[in-house]
């Protein structure tokens, strides 16, 4: 496709439960963040993949989160035993790495934890 | 952690009004970027800006990159209905490969 895609859309989860949120960024993009939107607030840096360098974790909240990238595309972000903090929307947004600072966003994931 | 101030926090809007908006910061950023985003949707960037003193329009929006490096403004001229959403600016630091977002602000039609 041509923009960021993201699954899924939503998502809703009892607190205590794991659940794993969706990224596929723009083909060709080497750069892929994962943000977090609380409602009516602003995005929060979560992690960041620039190629094979190892992530920039320094944005995750607590140890519950977790993400990886396979072969330099997909990537999945872990919410281990959720809680009720952690509704938010997710947003994935990719960079193509080549000296642009344009991060380019998909749209979102939205997380509900009862 | 780096914060950016934006303001105002929200706004009405007339159609045919010309809209401004801006963003501070204590930090010196080499990239301000501005985002639109409509509900239930993820941001849409409107204008990036990579040095100090530039001015870029796209279309209807005109923003600047403050001399300073310390602050941007994005103004919107002869507003349509069309314009309403939440308007982010974001700045990368040199030294960081992430954005740090401002809080948004919001345009609303006057009822």
């Amino acid at each position: 496709g041509a923009g960021v895609s993201q699954s899924p859309s939503n998502k809703v989860t009892e607190k205590g439960k794991d659940v794993e949120l969706r990224c596929d960024p723009i083909s060709g993009h080497t750069a892929l963040y994962w943000y977090r939107q609380s409602l009516g607030q602003g995005l929060e840096f979560l992690i960041y993949f620039q190629g094979n360098s190892a992530p920039d974790k320094s944005g995750l909240p607590s140890d519950r989160f977790s993400a990886e990238r396979t072969g330099g595309s997909v990537s999945t972000l872990t919410i281990q035993r959720t809680q009720q903090e952690d509704s938010a929307v997710y947003l994935c947004a990719s960079r193509s790495g080549s000296g642009s600072y344009e991060q380019y966003f998909g749209p979102g994931t939205r997380l509900t934890v009862t | 952690g780096q914060q950016l101030n934006q303001s105002p926090q929200s706004m009405f809007i007339q159609e045919g009004e010309d809209v401004s908006m801006n963003c501070t910061s204590s930090s010196i950023f080499n990239t301000w970027l501005w985002y639109k985003q409509d509900p239930g949707e993820g941001p849409v960037l409107l204008i990036a800006l990579y040095k100090a003193g530039e001015l870029t329009s796209n279309g209807r929006l005109t923003a600047q990159f403050g001399i300073t490096r310390k602050d941007s403004f994005l103004n919107i001229s002869a507003s349509i209905p069309s314009d309403v959403g939440i308007y982010f600016c974001a700045g990368q630091l040199r030294s960081q490969g992430n954005l740090i977002f401002g809080k948004g602000t919001k345009l609303s039609v006057k009822p």
